[in-house]
């Protein structure tokens, strides 16, 4: 069965800190990995998306990296922002049913003052 | 502002009722996705329409059913609605129609049934 699990639930930081939340699948084969942000009560926004073939991919002080291998996607948040408190999807797209993506759960991370 | 409008963007109604729910996707997006997410839970994934046909269905009820109108706006109906029906419903647009495109996500409808 696809899955996607998300650690840790979630996270509780000081501003400045840096962080890295984990994905691990079981999808295969995959299309791609993407990773969204959504604040509470919002919809989800996209922070990066990665093919099969990418190991990193960067958008500011966001960081993903993917690992085929093991099957295990990784979002480092570097020097974090009371803005950055949102909770975090890891999403994957299975390469047999493009439009049938599996949603982790998300890790919901909270940046302190 | 993610170019995808929903409405309404709050909806309370009782139980045993029936809801629409519509959705706007991006100028030029052929694509719309519905997904549910109960209080605290991660998105379902409900069905998807691609310029006016069903492409994918996921998780959906019987109960629920959609449609996509010539002008690729979509509406989400709800009916005999229970109170586990009580959740945020968010639709999302794309380009063609493949995940490979990436997903644009409204404001969501936030439901309460009573």
């Amino acid at each position: 069965k696809n899955q996607v699990e998300q650690s840790p639930q979630s996270l509780i930081i000081l501003e400045g800190k840096n962080c890295t939340l984990q994905c691990n699948y079981t999808v295969s084969p995959f299309s791609n990995l993407r990773w969204y942000k959504q604040d509470t009560g919002r919809g989800p926004v996209s922070l990066t998306i990665m093919t099969f073939s990418e190991n990193t991919k960067s958008n500011g002080r966001y960081t993903a990296t993917l690992d085929a291998d093991t099957k295990q996607s990784s979002l480092h948040i570097t020097a974090s922002q009371l803005s950055d408190s949102a909770s975090y999807i890891c999403v994957v797209s299975p390469r047999s049913s493009a439009s049938k993506i599996i949603f982790g759960s998300g890790t919901r991370l909270s940046i302190r003052p | 502002d993610s170019g995808v409008t929903q409405t309404p963007k709050h909806l309370i109604t009782a139980t045993g009722q029936r809801v629409t729910l519509r959705c706007s996707p991006r100028s030029g997006d052929l694509s719309v996705y519905w997904y549910q997410q109960s209080l605290d839970q991660g998105l379902q994934f409900l069905i998807q329409y691609y310029n006016g046909e069903e492409r994918a269905k996921g998780n959906i009820l019987e109960r629920f059913s959609a449609q996509q109108f010539p002008d690729l706006h979509s509406e989400l109906n709800l009916s005999s609605l229970e109170l586990g029906d009580s959740a945020l419903y968010f639709c999302a647009s794309s380009g063609n129609g493949s995940s490979y495109n990436e997903q644009f996500f409204g404001p969501g409808t936030r439901l309460t049934v009573l």
